[in-house]
């Protein structure tokens, strides 16, 4: 059973520039939210997808912007790069049922911002 | 604003128990999960609680105390493999809000 697969692993990119972060959920969920790492921090929320819609969207500008397919599978883009966008960016899928919803995390994408 | 409180480093000797505390405060609260993290690799779920009380899974048992906004998770016969960080994370409708992460370091 394939649990959360992310690509690319690693990524360098330059101010400016833009990167899309691929996602597909563990097999049988149906919603993917993507986090954010800073070195050293607990991830925070970027956003939640669930039906192919943007369902809820943490502290992050218009530069980060999403979508999810309707095999579940889910891109995160990020436009304008900072250097300060440079941290492990989680993707995270659950079923959506009543009540708390476990995360699956998947590994993860390194984005280096030079 | 959310605010989740961990200490930021432990360290326990093998075999022993340690507590690692979290207190957080959010506008919304459906739950208190705990993941833990090892360096370089994904966070993986370890326990949550809804209500107060303790939830026990094998070595690893949490607290939760919605009133005081509190939460402990406890590791018990303490293995090498058990360094890793450890993150509460308080879950509010469809957002995770996560703290810092305390780092465990397990020593011989």
């Amino acid at each position: 059973d394939a649990g959360v697969t992310q690509s690319p692993t690693h990524l360098i990119k330059t101010r400016g520039q833009q990167v899309t972060l691929r996602c597909s959920p563990k097999s049988g969920h149906d919603t993917v939210s993507w986090y954010q790492q800073a070195l050293g921090q607990g991830p925070q929320f970027i956003f939640q997808y669930y039906e192919e819609e943007e369902r809820q969207r943490g502290n992050f500008p218009d530069r980060f912007s999403g979508h999810q397919f309707p095999n579940y599978s889910s891109e995160l883009n990020v436009n304008a790069l900072l250097l300060g966008d440079s941290a492990l960016y989680l993707c995270a899928s659950s079923l959506e049922v009543t009540g708390a919803n476990v995360l699956t995390f998947g590994a993860g994408s390194r984005l280096t911002v030079l | 604003g959310q605010n989740i409180d961990q200490p930021t480093e432990m360290t326990a000797t093998e075999g022993a128990i340690v507590q690692i505390n979290c207190t957080y405060q959010t506008s919304g609260f459906n739950g208190l999960f705990w993941y833990q993290q090892h360096a370089g690799e994904a966070p993986t779920f370890l326990s949550y609680n809804v209500l107060d009380g303790l939830e026990e899974k094998g070595r690893f048992s949490s607290f939760l105390s919605r009133s005081k906004g509190y939460s402990y998770l406890l590791l018990k016969e303490l293995q090498m493999k058990d360094s890793a960080s450890y993150l509460c994370a308080a879950h509010n409708f469809n957002k995770f809000y996560f703290g810092s992460g305390t780092k465990l370091n397990v020593k011989p």
